[in-house]
């Protein structure tokens, strides 16, 4: 069955600092979403990707979708205490919205 | 507008017990989907219903069953409880299609099974 690997599993920043985690699909999608979930939470969605190549930012926070539609990354720029969470990836790849998430990586900032 | 709800938030089964957790969503989604949590595996899909009257197995099906009798609502049932169902369970609504088919989770439920 598909398969979203997420990488890293954890990442500790000093506030400030960048942040990225990648996600890799072992198959094509037909669109990957982004959540963030804070401790205790339940996972919140980002964003949605469906374009090959498709870049979308959200203030700090910049999303691609890799021409094979196979990969996608969160990149964080200079973090602050409010981004400490997990961020997930989830791959549709059939449609009809049946995600297949990530593994997720736990973010930590300290100040 | 509530969203999405799941009734209880806590729950202690003891070994062999049943129960069922309920979710119900009032945005009128056609899409709605179980998932378990579990420490270092992210979030894995139970099952899954594309409408009133349809569901289907997801990663991780065995020792849970569905009904979606109504677009509102998608109850899970455990039907003998074991150690290895101790989880957080998330329910789940999207849309089905067209644009945007962000899923809107419920709060958990944070299931022990001694």
């Amino acid at each position: 069955g598909q398969q979203v690997m997420q990488i890293p599993q954890y990442q500790h920043v000093q506030e400030g600092e960048d942040f990225t985690t990648y996600c890799n699909s072992s198959t094509t999608l037909s669109n990957i979403q982004w959540y963030k979930q804070r401790p205790g939470g339940h996972p919140v969605f980002l964003i949605q990707l469906v374009k090959s190549g498709e870049v979308k930012k959200q203030k700090r926070l910049t999303f691609q979708f890799g021409e094979a539609k196979k990969n996608s990354s969160l990149h964080i720029t200079a973090t602050q205490t409010t981004d400490v969470g997990t961020y997930f990836c989830a791959g549709d790849s059939g449609g009809g919205n049946k995600l297949t998430f990530g593994t997720g990586t736990q973010l930590k900032v300290e100040l | 507008n509530a969203g999405v709800t799941q009734t209880p938030k806590f729950q202690v089964l003891k070994t062999g017990q049943s129960m069922t957790l309920q979710c119900a969503q009032d945005m009128n989604h056609e899409y709605m989907s179980w998932y378990r949590q579990d420490p270092g595996m992210g979030l894995r899909l139970i099952h899954y219903s594309v409408g009133a009257g349809i569901t289907d197995q997801g990663e991780v099906p065995n020792g849970y069953n569905v009904s979606r009798s109504t677009t509102e609502d998608f109850p899970l049932r455990l039907l003998s409880a074991a150690p290895s169902q101790t989880s957080v369970y998330f329910c789940a609504s999207s849309r089905g299609t067209g644009g945007n088919t962000e899923a809107f989770f419920g709060q958990g439920t944070r299931l022990t099974v001694v």
